[in-house]
């Protein structure tokens, strides 16, 4: 597609549900980066995949946070048991290499989640 | 760790100019990036500097010092769409990720 493409785009989840959010990157890049962003705040980072590889998880703020990207392209972050404190933005981003010089990071729009 | 900082809010008047400020201490450098968002919407990539000096695009232009840790983006001829959070972001040496700091809330009013 022509953007990062995210969905749901809103998700309300009673509390203890678990979600499943989904990220379609654009077409051939490498790296894929999740992040959280909350009310007012910048984007925290969860975790990063090169490929099908997920190179850093330092980010996840739990063991109830799970992230794959099975063929390196499209990614899920799934959250287990879900707290209030899991309510913000999920942001997932892509980049066509690795890093280095000048990479453009592309945003999807994020997918909205409110546990209540 | 990394530690970006940034002000809150700052607004300026519409056809002014205006200087957002980021200073960051980082351990290694890989790069920093510039992003607009607004509200409600995906952040969108502005600028990246990784060597010293000033990139100039059209109305907005990133300057850096690597040696002070600061980095700043200069918005000209300021238009009411440019009412948005800036959002600075620091790559750590050796790493991919970028870390992002708590944004500048901009608004221009008449």
């Amino acid at each position: 597609g022509a953007g990062v493409s995210q969905s749901p785009r809103y998700k309300v989840a009673k509390r203890g549900q678990d979600v499943a959010l989904r990220c379609d990157p654009i077409s051939g890049h490498v790296s894929l980066f999740w992040y959280q962003q909350a009310l007012g705040q910048g984007p925290e980072f969860l975790t990063y995949f090169q490929n099908e590889a997920q190179l850093d998880k330092s980010g996840l703020p739990s063991d109830r946070f799970f992230a794959e990207r099975p063929e390196g392209s499209v990614s899920t972050l799934k959250i287990q048991r879900t707290q209030q404190e899991d309510s913000a933005v999920y942001l997932c981003a892509s980049s066509p290499n690795t890093g280095g010089s000048g990479n453009t990071i592309y945003f999807g729009e994020g997918s909205w989640l409110t546990v209540v | 760790g990394q530690n970006i900082d940034q002000p809150t809010e700052m607004t300026a008047t519409e056809g002014a100019i205006v200087q957002i400020n980021c200073t960051y201490q980082t351990s290694g450098f890989n790069g920093l990036f510039w992003y607009q968002q607004h509200a409600g919407e995906a952040p969108t990539f502005l600028s990246y500097n990784v060597l010293d000096g000033l990139e100039e695009k059209g109305r907005f232009s990133s300057f850096l010092s690597r040696s002070k840790g600061y980095s700043y983006l200069l918005l000209k001829e300021l238009q009411m769409k440019d009412s948005a959070s800036y959002l600075c972001a620091v790559r750590r040496g050796g790493s991919y990720i970028p870390t992002f700091g708590r944004g500048t809330s901009l608004i221009v009013h008449p």
